[in-house]
């Protein structure tokens, strides 16, 4: 059973450029989870999806970042117009369905390192 | 709304030597708890996680932690630490299954030899 995987692992940018980061979460997760961590902080959420529909997005997720899960497997962020203050770890989490609804266990992918110069 | 505080921004232990690492909640009702480690360029791997019953809880690696209702924390401690410990700490908390997690600041862990 592999993990969950993001592509690239790092990415440095332009401020003003357009990126996109993938992730894959680990087969048949039906929930998956953006998270975004800074150099001594821990993770904030972003947002997540189950299946292909967006359920909640954070404040922090301003009109330059989208989201999307279209079948409902893999995910992408796009950040538009990238700003020194974007620079950062994105994390990706999956978490399987149990008999009685979601579960409470995520599991996190190794991260995309963002530097926006 | 909820928070989690972890205290210890860093420590420092020796090796062999027992461990213990902070972390108190706020949340109003009963909340699912979780512990992670995170090693310099990898994701966070989830040690133990508390969501009802007996409120100590066994991980991975060696690791266990209690959940004090009464003092709102649920420190992770390990009795003999190894140098491959070395890591940054994670407590964090969910409102219910499936929502996004809380989480702490973390605590970096060095261990001396």
């Amino acid at each position: 059973d592999t993990g969950v995987s993001q592509d690239p692992r790092h990415k440095i940018t332009k401020r003003g450029q357009n990126v996109t980061f993938r992730c894959d979460p680990i087969s048949e997760h039906n929930r998956l989870y953006w998270y975004r961590q800074t150099l001594g902080q821990g993770p904030e959420f972003l947002t997540y999806f189950q299946n292909e529909a967006q359920l909640e997005k954070s404040r922090l997720l301003s009109d330059r970042f989208s989201a999307e899960r279209p079948k409902g497997s893999f995910s992408t962020l796009e950040i538009q117009r990238t700003e020194q203050g974007d620079s950062a770890m994105y994390l990706c989490a999956s978490s399987p369905s149990v008999r009685d609804g979601p579960s409470y266990e995520q599991y996190f992918g190794p991260g995309t390192r963002l530097t926006v110069t | 709304a909820q928070s989690v505080t972890q205290p210890d921004i860093h420590i420092t232990v020796s090796e062999g030597a027992s461990l213990e690492l902070r972390c108190n909640y706020s949340y109003g009702a009963t909340p699912y708890l979780f512990w992670y480690v995170q090693s310099p360029g990898q994701g966070l791997q989830l040690l133990l996680k508390y969501f009802s019953g007996d409120t100590l809880v066994q991980g991975i690696k060696g690791f266990e932690a209690e959940f004090k209702r009464s003092q709102s924390s649920f420190n992770l401690r390990k009795p003999s630490v190894h140098w491959s410990d070395a890591a940054e700490y994670f407590c964090a908390v969910g409102a219910s299954a499936g929502t996004a997690l809380i989480f702490g600041k973390g605590t970096t862990l060095s261990v001396s030899s």
